[in-house]
């Protein structure tokens, strides 16, 4: 099966600086890796996703990096707001296992003022 | 449009006892998702429900687990005789078959579960 390893755990940065959050995992038949966020109390929400024939894809403030050969996976978040604050999950879906995904262990963000 | 639901949104329930939990997914998705969320940890897959395919249910734990998805919309996950280690969040996700959505998985809100 996939094995999804995500770091750091926690990550605190000043308000307008990039955070990085990164991730590897371990399924080389891989081919799906999305980013979501989650809120308090809510359920995860899509932010950003990237699949394998990509190796970098940008959304506004937020962009993902895919390097196959290491597998592994990043996402970037620049200028930074109090609001992007929450816990960030890394995923990959796994090349034999239809459209389940396995999650990394979360990242803890937050931007202080 | 309506997201996913999810009911009850609590349930503290004593150890031993049964439970189920409901999730209503987003109308025409045709993929449903249940995951496990322990405080601090990520996400851990349970069961994958996907049109009328045999459900994947290389995730649940252990034979206490089951699901089920009536008429390919509701789905109801229960656990027989609860154990404190089943405290937990229960995520519910769906998906739909086709179109430029077909990757993403919309989460509920989750049922917060605990075990005394």
């Amino acid at each position: 099966g996939e094995n999804v390893e995500q770091h750091p755990s926690t990550l605190s940065v000043q308000e307008g600086d990039s955070a990085v959050i990164k991730c590897t995992y371990s399924d080389s038949a891989s081919n799906y890796f999305p980013w979501y966020k989650q809120e308090l109390g809510k359920g995860p929400q899509l932010i950003i996703d990237i699949r394998s024939n990509v190796g970098e894809k940008k959304d506004q403030r937020i962009a993902v990096t895919l390097n196959k050969t290491a597998k592994h996976f990043s996402l970037h978040i620049t200028e930074t707001q109090p609001e992007d604050s929450a816990v960030y999950f890394c995923a990959a879906r796994w090349g034999g296992g239809g459209n389940k995904l396995t999650f990394g262990t979360g990242t803890q963000l937050k931007v202080e003022l | 449009g309506a997201g996913v639901s999810q009911s009850p949104s609590n349930k503290v329930t004593e150890k031993g006892k049964d439970v189920e939990l409901r999730c209503d997914p987003i109308s025409g998705h045709t993929a449903l998702y249940w995951y496990r969320q322990s405080l601090g940890q990520g996400l851990e897959f349970l069961i994958y429900f996907q049109g009328n395919s045999a459900p994947d249910k290389s995730g649940l734990p252990s034979d206490r687990f089951s699901a089920e998805r009536t008429g390919g919309s509701v789905s109801t996950l229960t656990i027989q005789r609860t154990q404190q280690e089943d405290s937990a969040v229960y995520l519910c996700a769906s998906s739909p078959e086709r179109g430029s959505s077909y990757n993403e998985q919309f989460f509920g809100p989750g049922t917060r579960l605990t075990v005394l």
